[in-house]
């Protein structure tokens, strides 16, 4: 049982190239959330998920999109990466009335 | 909107107690979370709370809720250099799928 597995868990990219955070859960978890970590800032909602198939913006979305084929993974995809962008990424996962299991984070670096 | 907030910094010397304190705004908040991220790791889920419960002890990890004030605190009892982290106080929101709001971190330093 892995639980919440990110990758990769860290990448540098330049202005303007595009990559796919990767996020994977093999609890059988219904939601699931990314987060980015600013410092000092807490933890910001990007996206999240209630199910396969469904998808919602959270707080901050703007720059980023995401889908849910499948159950276990959540994939997060920057289009034209910019140095705000800049942060670390964090993937989450739960049941419906259990605390949250987070990925081991994704630190992007946008130069 | 909801809002989360914690003093970013404390420091403590080893076997002292630690009180980390949170305050929050949203009073439907029916979860109550503190967790612990170590360098370079994700989050980990310390304790919770049920916002019917004024307190909840487990081995030396003591939460306190005040719900009139919306006032959560945390404390360490016998700190040891390895509880040196970053602690997040969260509430569960009834907005964004039942989103967790954190806090921003406070960051936790033992010293010997």
């Amino acid at each position: 049982n892995a639980g919440v597995t990110q990758t990769p868990k860290f990448r540098i990219l330049k202005i303007g190239q595009s990559m796919t955070l990767q996020c994977t859960q093999d609890m059988n978890h219904n939601y699931m959330y990314w987060y980015r970590q600013d410092p000092g800032m807490g933890l910001k909602l990007i996206y999240y998920s209630v199910g396969a198939g469904i998808t919602d913006k959270g707080e901050v979305p703007n720059g980023y999109n995401v889908s849910r084929s499948t159950t276990e993974d959540f994939p997060l995809r920057l289009e034209l990466a910019a140095p705000s962008q800049t942060s670390v990424y964090f993937c989450a996962s739960r049941l419906r009335d259990t605390e949250a299991f987070f990925g081991q984070g994704t630190r992007l670096t946008v130069v | 909107g909801e809002d989360v907030e914690q003093s970013l910094f404390l420091s403590v010397r080893e076997g002292d107690s630690s009180v980390i304190n949170c305050t929050y705004t949203d009073s439907s908040s029916t979860y109550l979370y503190w967790y612990k991220q170590e360098p370079g790791a994700g989050l980990q889920l310390l304790t919770y709370i049920f916002s019917n419960m004024d307190m909840k002890q487990d081995q030396r990890l003591t939460v306190l809720l005040n719900k009139k004030d919306k006032h959560l605190s945390l404390r360490i009892a016998d700190t040891q250099t390895g509880d040196s982290a970053i602690y997040f106080c969260a509430e569960r929101v009834d907005n964004y799928g039942q989103n967790f709001v954190f806090g921003p971190g406070t960051r936790l330093s033992v010293l010997p």
